[in-house]
């Protein structure tokens, strides 16, 4: 059974205080890795797919990396705005034209001044 | 941009009614699911399609159904409201992939 596991469930930093998310998996063969950024009340936002061990994508302030048990998500001088939550999610090599994923339950993230 | 819009934010109902939400997307995807998302739970699958009136159960389907009529609508059912189905449900769509899985902004659903 796929299972994905982040920590830590919730972290404050202060602005500019730069960290990283971690996400832990194990699957029957990894198709792609997601990243989504979640605010409350809100559906989760795309932020990035990563499909091999030591790929990276930056957008802004973020950066994922992915080994072949973990993915980071590395927080550069965070700022207020970058509060929210961070859902991990992995895609099984299944056969079959829909993919089904397996989400970590987040990390909880508040930026102070 | 991917636009995927659900019929309410905020939905209360009482026990035993019957629940329509319904999730409309404008991309033309073929794959749509549907997810319900609790505090400590994360996002679990209910049902998810992968072609007009095509179906699959995901990880936790009893107590739903789902119709897909037209390619861009999908819609869950609740047949009978109880009290353990109050949470947030999210609509994704994905194009013919497997590929990214797009959301849209939730419903909050309370059966009182």
């Amino acid at each position: 059974e796929d299972q994905v596991t982040q920590s830590p469930e919730a972290l404050r930093l202060q602005e500019g205080e730069s960290s990283s998310l971690n996400c832990s998996y194990t699957v029957s063969g990894l198709r792609g890795l997601f990243w989504y950024r979640q605010d409350p009340g809100k559906g989760p936002e795309f932020l990035f797919t990563l499909y091999s061990a030591g790929e990276e994508k930056e957008k802004e302030r973020l950066k994922a990396t992915l080994t072949k048990k973990e993915s980071f998500l590395h927080i550069t001088a965070p700022k207020p705005e970058d509060s929210a939550t961070y859902l991990c999610a992995v895609q099984a090599d299944l056969p079959g034209t829909a993919s089904k994923l397996t989400f970590g339950t987040g990390t909880r993230l508040q930026v102070t001044l | 941009d991917v636009k995927v819009t659900q019929s309410s934010r905020y939905l209360v109902k009482r026990t035993g009614e019957k629940v329509f939400l319904e999730c409309v997307q404008d991309m033309d995807h073929e794959n749509m699911f549907w997810y319900r998302q609790d505090p400590g739970l994360g996002l679990r699958l209910i049902y998810f399609s992968y072609d007009v009136k095509m179906k699959e159960k995901g990880d936790i389907p009893e107590g739903y159904s789902v119709s897909r009529e037209k390619k861009e609508r999908f819609s869950l059912i609740l047949e009978s409201a109880s009290t353990n189905q109050t949470s947030m449900y999210l609509c994704a769509t994905e194009g013919q992939g497997p590929d990214t899985q797009y959301f849209g902004p939730g419903t909050r659903l309370t059966v009182l």
